[in-house]
């Protein structure tokens, strides 16, 4: 069974612009969250989503967006990008809410310049 | 909000010895999760370990086990026989249970280096 999978693994983006990442979680899987990691604020909560429904949200500005499509994958958004938002993004899929564990992806390295 | 602080920022072990890993942690939940990530250079976050808080019996999984202590609020993973695959970033992370939420609340970790 295929594990979480990200894309991009990598991008360079510019000051201003906007980004979509994606997250297709392991197959039967219907829970996706997404975490940004950096080394000053180390893994923060971003959002959640559960059969196309954002069920929790971390503290983070309104630039950042998500959503999830019928099949479960995952998108989400940063826009207006900020050099800040330079991070490694992490998105975890889990069977369903109250599975208790999440399996992570290996993650898009964001750099903004 | 729960919090779960992990004091020891690096650390190092030579191989096949043991060494353990602290985390304490911050709730006012009764119920809940523990779990130790690993995350290598490759970047993905591997389940290491997970504990039940209702269950007072430690959770091992091979060579991993922890030392839950609930009243204290403590639980620290302990490395038996470290192997050089086990050099990574370890995260103590901490879930509600049956929240309807799969948000994990992560410590800052710890880079462990195990030398040969």
């Amino acid at each position: 069974k295929a594990g979480v999978t990200q894309t991009p693994r990598y991008l360079i983006k510019t000051r201003g612009q906007q980004v979509t990442l994606s997250c297709s979680p392991i197959s039967g899987h219907r829970s996706v969250s997404w975490y940004q990691q950096t080394p000053g604020q180390g893994l923060q909560f971003l959002f959640e989503y559960f059969s196309e429904t954002q069920r929790n949200k971390g503290n983070f500005p309104g630039r950042f967006s998500g959503r999830q499509f019928s099949n479960s994958r995952s998108e989400m958004n940063v826009s207006t990008l900020e050099l800040g938002d330079s991070a490694l993004y992490l998105c975890a899929s889990s069977l369903n809410v109250g599975a208790e564990v999440a399996f992570f992806g290996q993650g898009t390295r964001l750099t903004v310049v | 909000a729960q919090t779960v602080t992990q004091s020891q920022p690096e650390m190092s072990v030579q191989e096949a010895e043991t060494v353990t890993l602290s985390c304490t942690y911050d709730t006012s939940e009764n119920n809940y999760y523990l779990f130790w990530y690993k995350q290598p250079p490759s970047r993905q976050m591997i389940l290491v370990i997970r504990q039940e808080a209702y269950k007072q019996q430690n959770a091992t999984e091979n060579r991993f086990s922890v030392n839950f202590q609930k009243a204290a609020k403590s639980f620290s993973l302990k490395i038996s026989d470290s192997q050089l695959g086990d050099t990574a970033m370890y995260f103590c992370a901490f879930m509600k249970h049956k929240s309807g939420s799969e948000k994990l609340v992560f410590g800052k970790g710890t880079k462990l280096t195990v030398n040969p």
